[in-house]
């Protein structure tokens, strides 16, 4: 079986400083990942995915996130955080063809 | 590319009434499509997922009779709340699979708004 923990449901941060969202996924076989943003009222928009090959998956907006198999972690990041990067993300993992959705973290910009 | 749709995008409907919400592929085939339920400050909850052509598969819990899914072709989906109560009223959220430009991977559309009172 797999699942996704997120880790922290709320993050705030200041205009230009780091973002980093935690993920951790359990699997028994090698996972496909992913990180989706979704802004209030809306459906979700994929930010990047990890299927296989190159362990940092770069994705859209600036953000990035780094596979690491022996942590089982999936975090996301982007170096310099914008006003418009207020969101709620969600970490995913492919279970049974479906996705497995952790339970999210809403990030909030000061300025 | 990788274009979902939905509609509508807000409804507000009596008690006792059904409706029925479009999700569309605009730019791939979509082998399969889901259908998700969200909460306020939660996360998705899967619902059923649909195949063209065959019937839904639903999830632990949901009523298939309650929410009818059809998938009569390769971009379109439809969820038919029937009977609709307010306990339904939540945010619906479909997304499809099938793009083979991107192959494992869902795109979501914008969701549905669902009143009911």
């Amino acid at each position: 079986a797999q699942s996704v923990t997120q880790l922290g449901s709320h993050v705030s941060v200041s205009e230009g400083a780091l973002v980093l969202l935690r993920c951790n996924y359990s699997s028994s076989v090698p996972p496909y990942l992913f990180w989706y943003v979704q802004y209030p009222n809306q459906g979700l928009q994929l930010l990047l995915k990890y299927t296989t090959g190159a362990t940092l998956v770069k994705g859209i907006n600036g953000f990035e996130a780094e596979f690491k198999k022996s942590e089982t972690s999936f975090h996301l990041t982007k170096p310099s955080a914008h006003m418009s990067d207020a969101a709620e993300y969600f970490c995913a993992v492919i279970l049974d063809y479906k996705l497995s959705f952790g339970a999210g973290t809403t990030v909030t910009v000061r300025a | 590319g990788a274009v979902v749709s939905q509609h509508p995008s807000r409804v507000i409907c009596k008690s006792g009434t059904s409706v029925k919400i479009e999700c569309r592929s605009l730019d791939f085939q979509a082998t399969t499509m889901f259908w998700y339920r969200q909460f306020p400050k939660q996360s998705l909850m899967l619902m059923a997922t649909s195949n063209e052509g065959s019937k839904a598969t639903y999830e632990q819990g949901v009523e298939k009779d309650k929410f009818l899914i059809n998938h009569a072709s390769l971009t379109l989906s439809t969820l038919t709340v029937t009977s609709a109560h307010p306990e339904d009223s939540s945010f619906y959220i479909c997304s499809a699979d099938g793009d083979r430009r991107a192959p494992d991977t869902q795109y979501f559309g914008p969701g549905t708004r669902l009143t009911v009172l």
